[in-house]
């Protein structure tokens, strides 16, 4: 059965610092994989996805994850962390469309970001 | 850009009243879904909806919730008889070709059952 782990629902880091939300898989054929954003009183926005193809993928806003198969993960980073990328982070899972065409979310991490 | 509308964006209902959650899903999109999310908890899946029937659901799914889309252009989700533990954000969420394409997600409904 697929499932997500979010390593650390709350992370926090000062502005321009490094941001890293960890993601952990379990997919028993090869997973699409994403990220979702959520900014407070609103809907869960598109960050990026990986399909098939390069493992290193870019999102919006300047974020990217890299898929790790050999370590099933799908960390999502973003070299300088700005006061507007404070939100809720969701990874998510959805197996190939002969499968299912359901998404399996993560329980989130709440990204802070200091002044 | 194309958005995912949802009405109402907060609705308060007593247990054991129906309640009809609204959505307009982007024009060209096939595939349309539902999720909720209870407060503190994450996103779950309920239903996908494909050529006018439902093509997955969940345990949650029972059979007080349904789907239809009555006009072609609206989405709506209903809960015969609400109880407390409904309570949650409902999201609706379209897709031109499927998952893999990824969702674009309405901002939500919030549901409190008292």
């Amino acid at each position: 059965a697929q499932s997500v782990t979010q390593l650390g629902s709350h992370v926090s880091v000062s502005e321009g610092a490094l941001v890293l939300l960890r993601c952990n898989y379990s997919s028993s054929v090869p997973p699409y994989l994403f990220w979702y954003v959520q900014y407070p009183n609103q809907g869960l926005q598109l960050l990026l996805k990986y399909t098939t193809g390069a493992t290193l993928v870019k999102g919006i806003n300047g974020f990217e994850a890299e898929f790790k198969k050999s370590e099933t993960s799908f960390h999502l980073t973003k070299p300088s962390a700005h006061m507007s990328d404070a939100a809720e982070y969701f990874c998510a899972v959805s197996e190939p469309p002969l499968n299912t065409d359901k998404l399996i979310f993560g329980t989130g991490t709440r990204l802070q970001v200091f002044p | 850009e194309p958005e995912v509308t949802q009405t109402p964006s907060h609705q308060v209902t007593q247990m054991g009243q129906e309640v009809i959650l609204r959505c307009v899903p982007i024009s060209n999109h096939l595939y349309f879904y539902w999720y909720r999310q209870i407060l503190g908890q994450k996103v779950e899946f309920l239903v996908s909806f494909y050529n006018n029937e439902i093509s997955e659901k969940s345990e949650i799914f029972d059979d007080q919730f349904s789907v239809e889309r009555p006009d072609g252009s609206n989405f709506t989700l209903k809960i015969r008889s609400t109880k407390l533990e409904d309570s949650a954000m409902y999201f609706c969420a379209s897709s031109e070709l499927g998952a893999q394409y990824g969702y674009t997600f309405g901002s939500g409904t919030r549901l409190t059952v008292v």
